[in-house]
């Protein structure tokens, strides 16, 4: 299958801070790009919908502003936690899709976030 | 919004047993996928359903998209401990992509 890799897979931030998310095709070109965040023991709840060249698609409740995604390109999506609080702290992971509709997700190994 | 809901949310079994996740939507589904994860892994795809009363097998799994497009079941036989993790439905229209509540599996030994 496809890969998708996502950096950092741990990071530690103070509070305050921002913390860049990077989510990547490395053998496909995808089209579209999901933001996930999960918390523990729990179903991965969509952020948003990012599609290249154009701005994301924010689900209900999720702050644009404060989780800010570009689709820059074909391969490189990212997602930054602006002004992180602990609150933020989870387990945020990304998906791709193929140009093709209704195809399968391949996901990135997710990224831990902790906020102290 | 996400509308998919999985039964049931938890469920121990004896290895060896038979194990089966339901998935309910509120609305006619296009297609539905179903995907596996690992307890500290990412989701990884098993398979997608796509006509109206579709049945496919994988081994010992075996999936089901029910007549009217509105549910799926995933059956797993003669449970391994290879089999320990959450299976999620997701409900993939268009251009969304919602993942159901998730089964979590335990296998006992």
């Amino acid at each position: 299958g496809a890969v998708v890799s996502q950096h950092p897979s741990r990071v530690i931030c103070k509070s305050g801070t921002s913390v860049k998310i990077e989510c990547r095709s490395l053998d496909f070109q995808a089209t579209t790009m999901f933001w996930y965040r999960q918390f523990p023991k729990q179903s991965l709840m969509l952020m948003a919908t990012s599609n290249e060249g154009s701005k994301a698609t924010y689900e209900q409740g999720v702050e644009k502003d404060k989780f800010l995604i570009n689709h820059a390109s074909l391969t490189l999506s990212t997602l930054t936690v602006t002004s992180a609080h602990p609150e933020d702290s989870s387990f945020y992971i990304c998906s791709a899709r193929r140009r093709s509709p209704n195809t399968e997700a391949f996901f990135g190994q997710g990224t831990r976030l902790t906020v102290v | 919004g996400q509308q998919v809901m999985q039964i049931p949310q938890y469920q121990h079994v004896q290895e060896g047993e038979d194990f089966t996740t339901y998935c309910n939507s509120s609305t006619t589904l296009s297609n539905i996928q179903w995907y596996k994860q690992r307890p500290g892994g990412h989701p990884v795809f098993l398979i997608q359903l796509v006509k109206s009363g579709e049945v496919k097998k994988q081994k010992r799994l075996t999936f089901q998209f029910g007549e009217a497009k509105k549910n799926s079941s995933l059956h797993i036989t003669a449970t391994q401990t290879t089999d320990v993790g959450t299976y999620f439905c997701a409900e993939t229209t268009g251009n969304q992509f919602y993942f159901g509540t998730g089964t979590s599996l335990t296998v006992i030994p």
